[in-house]
């Protein structure tokens, strides 16, 4: 079973810093899942990788296959960023993901 | 609108009762799943469903059952088995194994027995 870590756990950031968030695995897989929860509980979809580098908007996602690592960077930070971020990677055996415990990020004015 | 749709999104029930938590999706996805959420947990895997007619269990599936008639409808039942059954439960459907799929989720529901 492929174990994730994230860090860090929480990060309070100032509107407009540059914030990188952190995710390794255990076990080599075929793709990287970011998502993003909102308070109300809702979770989206904000990347899928299985190399290289993604880039939507202000985010940007990189992935290190061979040292089974994967980060998440926010550029130009905003308050509305403010969310739980979320790393999975497919849970090997079964079909399904395996999740990290979340960032929870807070951008303030 | 393609989605998927969690009902209810706030659920209460009394010790004891088994409840039926629904999820219908019209993406058009082979696959479903059942996640739970609990407080500083990551998500983990109750049930999924590759396809219609099959299901499979996941990480936690003792005290759950599912069913998988439609291709649309994935709902999970907590059964009084499961011991702890207050949490937020999350659908979510992909067109094909999450090896190379996105996910895309529900709402959620969140259960609280009393």
């Amino acid at each position: 079973k492929n174990e994730v870590e994230q860090s860090p756990q929480n990060l309070t950031a100032q509107e407009g810093e540059f914030i990188t968030i952190n995710c390794s695995y255990s076990v080599g897989i075929s793709a990287l899942h970011w998502l993003q929860q909102h308070p109300g509980g809702g979770i989206v979809s904000l990347f899928m990788l299985s190399s290289g580098k993604k880039k939507h908007g202000r985010l940007i996602a990189t992935i290190n296959i061979q040292e089974k690592h994967s980060s998440l960077h926010i550029t130009a930070s905003h308050p509305r960023d403010s969310a739980v971020y979320i790393c999975a990677v497919p849970g090997g055996g079964a079909d399904g993901l395996t999740f990290g415990k979340g960032t929870h990020l807070i951008i303030q004015p | 609108d393609g989605g998927i749709t969690q009902s209810p999104k706030y659920l209460f029930r009394k010790e004891g009762q088994n409840v039926t938590l629904s999820c219908e999706q019209n993406l058009n996805h082979d696959a479903m799943y059942w996640y739970r959420q609990d407080p500083g947990q990551g998500l983990r895997l109750i049930y999924y469903s590759q396809i219609v007619n099959d299901f499979q269990k996941g990480d936690i599936a003792e005290g759950y059952s599912v069913s998988r008639e439609k291709k649309e409808s994935f709902p999970l039942t907590v059964t009084s088995a499961q011991k702890n059954p207050t949490a937020f439960y999350l659908c979510a459907s992909s067109a094909g194994p999450s090896s190379y799929n996105e996910q895309f989720f529900g709402p959620g529901t969140r259960l609280t027995v009393l």
